[in-house]
């Protein structure tokens, strides 16, 4: 099963944006708008930040925002505060070979608030 | 508020089938929504295994298919998964997690599962 491929690492300074980048094929993260984007803090469980390429859950700060293009699907975070620094994970909706729904996960980004 | 709590072996055996409960709370195991199993390994970051909804239908990633069974106690409100034949490739943490229409609205605390002789 293929996964969507994500820089390893990215930091930046407080109060600075960044950008996590998500890349895919146009069999996922290409053909579908059902991307979505979570945030895991070290031994705890992912939460939802992003659902729907661009959509923010409530509860969300704003400064969580999501885009697509083509194939590769981009969480911004800006105004980066500490409480940020954690494991982001993307993942897109599919469908397999056999035709049945199937989801693919990025292999996940550690952001370094310095 | 929904919750979702996992529950299940910490240890197993090789070769042995891997039993894991998600009690659902806040929420009717009926309601409109699918839910999920994703894992999450040191190597392979995170997997999806397969979903299921309470009036049967399931969906595993083919990866597992031929291993996995999922399955819905409406009395309990409480889903199941079963993974067979486990190896050390299998040692992971395991989240209950519920869908939203295309994506993982809510997660349960995960349950680590090693696999070891």
């Amino acid at each position: 099963q293929s996964v969507l491929t994500q820089p390893a690492s990215v930091s930046g300074s407080p109060g600075q944006s960044l950008t996590i980048s998500c890349t895919g094929t146009s069999n996922d993260v290409g053909r579908y708008n059902y991307v979505s984007w979570y945030q895991q803090h070290p031994d705890k469980a992912p939460t939802l930040v992003i659902f729907d390429v661009s959509q923010r859950p409530s509860g969300v700060s704003d400064r969580f925002s999501g885009s697509k293009s083509d194939t590769t699907a981009s969480l911004t975070i800006s105004g980066l505060q500490a409480e940020d620094e954690a494991d982001y994970y993307c993942t897109s909706y599919t469908t397999s070979y056999t035709g049945s729904s199937t989801y693919v996960f990025g292999t996940g980004t550690k952001v370094t608030v310095l | 508020q929904v919750q979702l709590q996992e529950s299940g072996p910490g240890l197993m055996k090789p070769s042995g089938t891997l039993s894991l409960i998600c009690a659902v709370s806040g929420d009717s195991i009926i309601s409109s929504h699918y839910y999920s199993w994703v894992r999450q390994t040191p190597g392979k970051g995170l997997e999806w295994i397969g979903e299921i909804y309470h009036r049967g239908n399931t969906n595993y990633n083919v990866s597992l298919k031929s291993r996995v069974t999922m399955s819905v106690d409406k009395t309990k409100n409480q889903v199941s998964l079963q993974l067979s034949y486990v190896t050390a490739a299998d040692t992971a943490i395991y989240y209950c997690v519920r869908n939203g229409r295309f994506y993982f609205d809510t997660w349960g605390q995960g349950n680590l599962v090693i696999v070891s002789s």
